[in-house]
């Protein structure tokens, strides 16, 4: 079946710097990925709507300026923590909706941890 | 807005033993429901569906219906397996179809025991 691929799946920063995490779909063409977020014990909480080629619509409270999205092709996103801090420490999901079969697929996830 | 609630886990079963993972929902219009399943290690995986009321979705001996009166769209399975092991989550779609926006539920671990 189709898959996703988000890399990295865990990563351990420094308050202050900076972390991407890519969302590909491998064998489909995605016109649209979603991204969200969960903290321990609590629901997955949609951050944002990528769509290819324009600007990610952003849900509310969620900072554009924090966390940007990048969708510059039909195949890759990217969401950039900048500056991140302690309360960013959160696991992140990914999805694609396939273009052809309207379909949507979910990353593994990455576990971001902000010392 | 809309929103799922799941049962907290983790679900500790042995092997054989009937499950239930309890899922109700708000929502302001008609939602289509989800159950999506994440093994260890690996991405969500969409469990089964079902897309208005009293519908029954089921896969892989796993089975839930819709219920509008209560709101609800718990997870059943007669007999889990130890490779039944991973978390389940529930959710909603406003549009009627898997392709758009989710609202998801906590996520319920599940463990088998042999």
């Amino acid at each position: 079946g189709a898959v996703v691929s988000q890399h990295p799946s865990r990563v351990i920063c420094k308050s202050g710097t900076s972390v991407k995490i890519e969302c590909r779909s491998l064998d489909f063409q995605a016109t649209t990925m979603f991204w969200y977020r969960q903290f321990p014990k609590q629901s997955l909480m949609l951050m944002a709507t990528s769509n290819e080629g324009s600007k990610a619509t952003y849900e509310q409270g969620v900072e554009k300026d924090k966390f940007l999205i990048n969708h510059a092709s039909l195949t890759l996103s990217t969401l950039t923590v900048t500056s991140a801090h302690p309360e960013d420490s959160s696991f992140y999901i990914c999805s694609a909706r396939d273009r052809e079969n309207r379909k949507l697929f979910f990353g593994s996830g990455t576990q971001l941890s902000v010392l | 807005g809309d929103s799922v609630t799941q049962m907290e886990g983790p679900v500790t079963l042995s092997e054989e033993a009937c499950l239930t993972i309890n899922c109700t929902y708000t929502a302001t219009g008609y939602p289509s429901l989800f159950w999506y399943v994440q093994y260890p290690g690996e991405g969500l995986q969409l469990l089964l569906k079902a897309t208005k009321a009293d519908d029954k979705g089921s896969n892989k001996g796993f089975e839930a219906t819709y219920r509008k009166e209560t709101t609800s769209f718990h997870l059943e399975k007669g007999s889990v397996q130890v490779s039944d092991s991973a978390v389940y989550f529930c959710a909603l779609s406003d549009r009627g179809n898997a392709g758009n926006m989710l609202t998801f539920g906590g996520g319920t671990r599940l463990m088998v025991k042999p």
